[in-house]
Formats: C-alpha cells, sequence, structure tokens
C-alpha cells in the first residue's frame, strides 16, 4: 500500500465551526507533515512531524492545531478560521524526517471558509 | 528562507517534442533536490531526489541532472505525450536540509497538444 489517504476531499465550514482534517498512511514511514497550497502557488509547508513528536512548525497561527496519534496518522484540527485560510491542504508522509526521502502526498482536502 | 526559482512558467509543446525546464537554487549548503510531477486533480509524484553534483536520474522518458555548484537542475522529457500535462515542482529542504522542510519553487506548467 503506497497510498496517503485524506478525508474529506472537499469541507466548507463556518468561522466559528470546529472541524478536523485526517491523513492516514501505512507504509511504515515516520514523518509526516500538513502543506498548504492556495492557488497557483506552489504548497507551503505548515508542521512536520517525526517520530510521532512535532519537529517543525512554520510559524502557523494556533486556530490550526495539529495532532498525531499514531505513527500511520495525522489530523490538523480547525478552529476559528478566516476566509484567507480557504486552500487545499496536502498531508504527505515519508520513510524518515531526513531532507533526502522522498515524499508521499495525499490528494488534498479543499477547503472552503465562509 | 531558501529561494527555489523554476522556469519558464509554463510551457506549451506538440506531441512528439522533446522539451527542457530548470531549477535554481543556492549553490551554498545543498543537501537534497526533488522533483515532483502535478497532475490536475491528482496528488504530487516524486520523479526523483538527487544528492549528488553531477547525479543523473531518469524514469522512462524523464531525466534529470544536478549541478550543485553552480545551483541548478534540469529536468528533460523525451518524446512529450499529452499524459505529460503536469504542473512539475522542484524542492528543496529549507536550513540547509537535514530535514524534510521542503520549499517549492512556483513549478512548470507543461500543456502537450495532441
Amino acid at each position: 500500500d503506497t497510498e496517503v489517504t485524506q478525508t474529506p476531499k472537499h469541507l466548507v465550514m463556518g468561522m466559528t465551526n470546529k472541524k478536523s482534517l485526517k491523513c492516514e498512511q501505512h507504509m511504515g514511514h515516520r514523518a509526516m507533515y500538513w502543506y498548504k497550497q492556495k492557488a497557483k502557488k506552489p504548497p507551503e509547508l505548515m508542521f512536520v512531524y517525526s517520530y510521532e513528536k512535532l519537529s517543525i512548525n512554520e510559524s502557523v497561527p494556533s486556530r490550526f492545531s495539529p495532532e498525531c496519534p499514531n505513527s500511520s496518522l495525522l489530523n490538523l484540527h480547525l478552529h476559528a478560521l478566516q476566509p484567507e485560510d480557504s486552500a487545499l491542504y496536502l498531508c504527505a508522509s515519508s520513510q524518515s524526517g531526513e531532507g533526502y526521502n522522498e515524499q508521499f502526498f495525499g490528494p488534498g482536502t479543499r477547503l472552503t471558509v465562509l | 528562507i531558501l529561494n527555489v526559482e523554476q522556469s519558464p512558467q509554463s510551457l506549451h509543446v506538440q506531441e512528439g517534442d522533446s522539451t527542457n525546464f530548470t531549477c535554481s537554487f543556492p549553490s551554498s549548503n545543498f543537501y537534497a533536490l526533488h522533483w515532483y510531477r502535478w497532475e490536475t486533480a491528482k496528488s504530487p509524484e516524486a520523479l526523483f531526489v538527487m544528492t549528488l553534483n553531477g547525479d543523473e536520474k531518469k524514469k522512462g522518458r524523464i531525466s534529470a541532472t544536478l549541478n550543485t555548484k553552480e545551483g541548478y537542475s534540469y529536468l528533460y522529457i523525451k518524446g512529450s505525450q499529452p499524459e505529460d500535462s503536469a504542473t512539475y515542482l522542484c524542492a528543496l529542504p529549507n536550513y540547509g536540509g537535514s530535514q524534510g522542510n521542503l520549499i517549492f519553487g512556483k513549478g512548470t506548467k507543461l500543456s502537450v497538444k495532441p
């Protein structure tokens, strides 16, 4: 199984809602990533988990809260988002968190904040 | 923050044409360079990870070269096919890169006309 799955595919939420994005991989990878991609721009890294510990937080606002319950799962909890947070959220995983490991990406969750 | 430049931004070629595009990066503190292909409505897919100056990698009709001393990588597609139409992204790990916190270029969008 070389797939990274993400749910839901699409999400529409209001600014007062709380929702979560989910990501799963069963490749035995020990590093997992959240990226944000706005239209016509490249993906931007948000968080890196390595061996289930948060190793990088790229100065992301606290309304985004990552969680890694185990080595196969990665969540992104959303609360009090703004319309400018509307974007494609991509999850990725790699064998370890080293920079020479290729990253396997999921299809993304398209988030719209009203 | 690491500056990763890709050119051209977009490219339109006829089926059967060979093409190439460039990724430029600072030559100091090089660690690794990634190439990804991103087709519309699909997940980004890793093509190559390159680490050594002079590296050449090949996958079918696609190949890549790396010059770390002058800070560039070329991606070549031989005999382009319509299914090669995608955005090709180059990425390098930030902070001189032992960690997988990739910084992506803006990509080259390739359209292959039948």
